[in-house]
């Protein structure tokens, strides 16, 4: 089955500073990969997602990048606000069934 | 997007028990899932409901544990049977909608805490 590995566990930014928070995949199979953000005591929602015949996908200060051949993609932040601090999981989707990271928890300081 | 309701949204239970937990979704789905979060961890998925027919369940899950319902395209039960400690977790229902496959959306959660 697929599994996504998600570095790192932990990131810390000052306000302003940009984020990256990258993900692997094993299932070349896979071809939906969605970031969600989830805040403390509430549910995941999705913040942007990419699919297998795109590399590269903006909305706003929030990108995500997808290399096909090395199996990986990556979700960047830009000009982070407080606001931003949660914690965020990629995921990687094969019929219908998504498999998530760990989880990277990012605390924006203002 | 889906408006997807969750009960109970916390509940305290004894070791042995069992307890079931419903999930309505405010329009008809193909793909609806089951998840679990352990305390900081991630979502593992538990299995994934099927509207008619059995339950398919993930490695490392069995129906005897976790039995599920979907009698229509609108709602699901999953029971947490014979609960130990060990299954104090949040459990997410969630869904795609539209199709079979895109972005999740998931209910609020079921924290269950077992004693």
């Amino acid at each position: 089955g697929e599994n996504v590995e998600q570095h790192p566990s932990t990131l810390s930014v000052q306000e302003g500073d940009s984020a990256v928070i990258k993900c692997t995949y094993s299932d070349s199979a896979s071809n939906y990969f969605p970031w969600y953000k989830q805040e403390l005591g509430k549910r995941p929602q999705l913040i942007i997602d990419i699919r297998s015949n795109v590399g590269e996908k903006k909305d706003q200060r929030i990108a995500v990048t997808l290399n096909k051949t090395a199996k990986h993609f990556s979700l960047h932040i830009t000009e982070t606000q407080p606001e931003d601090s949660a914690v965020y999981f990629c995921a990687g989707e094969h019929a219908g069934k998504s498999t998530f990271g760990d989880g990277t928890t990012l605390t924006v300081k203002p | 997007s889906a408006v997807i309701s969750q009960k109970p949204s916390r509940d305290i239970c004894q070791r042995g028990t069992s307890l079931t937990i419903q999930c309505q979704v405010d329009s008809q789905v193909t793909m609806m899932f089951w998840y679990r979060q352990q305390p900081g961890q991630s979502l593992t998925l538990i299995a994934t409901a099927n509207q008619g027919s059995e339950a398919t369940y993930e490695s490392g899950f069995v129906i005897d544990k976790f039995p599920i319902s979907r009698p229509n395209l609108t709602f699901s039960t999953l029971t947490v049977s014979n609960m130990s400690p060990e299954d104090s977790s949040i459990y997410l229902c969630s869904v795609v909608q539209g199709g079979r496959t895109g972005e999740l959306f998931f209910g609020e959660g079921s924290r269950l805490t077992v004693l």
